[in-house]
C-alpha cells in the first residue's frame, strides 16, 4: 500500500465549476497535511496546509481533513483555466530522527474554458 | 518572491562528467535542506536531507558516492551528480522547511539531461 494515494486523473472540469481532489494516507501518526500545485515543467508551490480535523478555507481553496478516515481533500471553487496543473498531496509523519514529508503521485486537473 | 533559489535551471552534459547544482535559502538560515528528484509523470522522491556542518542523510537506494551533497553554510547546499549517465537525467529540486509548520518551499528546479 502506498503511503499517500491520489487518483492520478486527469480530472476535467468546466470553468466555474468546483474541482474536488482527494487523498488518503496510511500512517495514522501523520501530523501535518499539505496541498501543492505543480505546473508542467515547474517546481511545486504550496497552496494549503492543514493540521486539525475539519475545513480550512483560503480564497477559492478549501482543504478538508478527516484523521479518523485518514483522508484529505482539496476543493477549488470557481475553477479557472489557470488552475490546470498537477496537485500533490503531502503528509508529514514520524520518521527516524524527526519527521518526513511524503508526497502522493499527484492528480492532474484540467479546467476547460 | 522566491525564498529558495536554485541554479542552474537547465544543464546538458556528456555522460561521465559531473554536474553541480546550487540551492540557496533566501529568507532564513536553513540548517536543513532537502533534495528531491522527479522523473517525468512521477511524483517527488526525496533523495537526501542536507545538514549544515555535517553529513547528509540519504534515502534508501540513493548512492551517496554518486550524489554528493555539501551544506557548508546556513544558506547554501549543493548537489553534485558525479559521473553522470543518461539514467540520471531528471528534474532535481531542492527545498527548505519553514520552521514550526512543516511547509516546504522549493527552488525553481534544475533539469538535467545527460547525453
Amino acid at each position: 500500500q502506498k503511503e499517500v494515494e491520489q487518483n492520478s486523473g486527469p480530472l476535467s472540469v468546466p470553468e466555474g465549476a468546483i474541482a474536488s481532489l482527494n487523498c488518503t494516507y496510511s500512517d495514522r501518526g501523520s501530523q501535518s497535511f499539505f496541498w501543492y500545485r505543480q505546473y508542467s515543467g515547474k517546481s511545486p508551490e504550496l497552496i494549503m496546509s492543514i493540521y486539525s480535523n475539519g475545513d480550512k478555507e483560503d480564497g477559492r481553496f478549501t482543504a478538508q481533513l478527516n484523521k479518523a478516515s485518514q483522508y484529505v481533500s482539496l476543493l477549488i471553487r470557481d475553477s479557472q483555466p489557470s488552475d490546470s496543473a498537477t496537485y500533490l498531496c503531502a503528509v508529514n509523519g514520524p520518521h527516524t530522527g524527526g519527521f518526513k514529508t511524503i508526497f502522493g503521485a499527484g492528480t492532474r486537473l484540467f479546467v476547460k474554458a | 518572491g522566491a525564498v529558495v533559489s536554485q541554479h542552474p535551471s537547465w544543464v546538458i552534459c556528456k555522460s561521465g562528467t559531473s554536474v553541480k547544482i546550487e540551492c540557496r535559502s533566501l529568507d532564513f538560515q536553513a540548517t536543513t535542506m532537502f533534495w528531491y528528484r522527479q522523473f517525468p509523470k512521477q511524483s517527488l522522491m526525496l533523495m537526501a536531507t542536507s545538514n549544515e556542518g555535517s553529513k547528509a542523510t540519504y534515502e534508501q537506494g540513493v548512492e551517496k558516492d554518486k550524489f554528493l551533497i555539501n551544506h557548508a553554510s546556513l544558506t547554501l547546499s549543493t548537489l553534485t551528480v558525479t559521473s553522470a549517465h543518461p539514467e540520471d537525467s531528471s528534474f532535481y529540486i531542492c527545498s527548505h522547511r519553514k520552521p514550526n509548520t512543516g511547509e516546504l518551499f522549493f527552488g525553481e528546479g534544475s533539469r538535467l539531461t545527460v547525453l
